[in-house]
């Protein structure tokens, strides 16, 4: 089966670029999606079809996909965005995959 | 405004039975597919299952650790979305929660329903 990798973890102090990536056998043919979830609170799409934003998402959010891997891109990041980040992407268009989810951490 | 709104989660014992809801509003439901994703306690985020819409004969597809055991409907006329779950397991304990494909993501997650699989 499809499998995601992603770090366990990632630190960045306020105001730095934080860039969080996925990995996945030939990533780049699939479009990957990306998912903040907060303590308690349920997931919400950031980043879909490698790099488009939701309404509503932050311009500092940004996302690129290529080869085997995707990466989702926090700049000028603020307190707020401590959060799980997960990737996602379709495996044959008939399975969803999730990343196993990265802490970021702001510090 | 887009809202999902699961229903039916609880306790249950190992071997038994549960039928999730999820009531959809605030968008044009037969448009989409539409998914359940279930997250157990302290860990990441598992795909389930999807339902096509009409278009796509309502056609489901499952992952391979609920396969067999679990069957996902959707009802048009009443905005719904359903998950039985048979045959459950101590591993299936997890929050789930309802969600709207778009554009090959996930933009709308209902606030889920605790599945707790114990004796």
């Amino acid at each position: 089966s499809y499998e995601l990798t992603q770090p366990p973890s990632v630190s960045v102090s306020p105001g730095q670029t934080a860039s969080i990536t996925c990995s996945g056998d030939e990533l780049g043919n699939k479009f990957a999606s990306w998912y903040q979830q907060k303590p308690g609170q349920s997931p919400v799409l950031v980043i879909y079809q490698d790099n488009k934003r939701p309404s509503g998402i932050p311009e500092r959010f940004s996302g690129s996909n290529s080869g085997n891997t995707a990466s989702l891109t926090i700049s000028e990041t603020q307190a707020m965005d401590e959060a799980d980040y997960y990737c996602q992407a379709w495996d044959s268009n008939t399975e969803a995959v999730f990343g196993g989810g990265t802490k970021l951490t702001v510090l | 405004e887009v809202q999902l709104v699961e229903s039916g989660g609880g306790l249950v014992q190992p071997g038994g039975s549960l039928r999730l809801s999820c009531a959809a509003s605030g968008f044009t439901f037969s448009d989409h597919y539409m998914d359940w994703v279930r997250q157990a306690p302290g860990k990441g985020l598992e795909w389930v299952g999807r339902a096509r819409n009409k278009p796509n004969s309502y056609t489901t597809e499952y992952a391979a650790s609920v396969k067999g055991r679990f069957t996902l409907s959707r009802d048009d006329s009443k905005n719904s979305l359903y998950l039985q779950m048979n045959s459950l397991k101590t591993e299936d304990t997890a929050m789930y929660y309802c969600a709207r494909e778009s554009g090959y993501g996930f933009d709308s997650w209902g606030q889920g329903t605790l599945v707790t699989v114990s004796s």
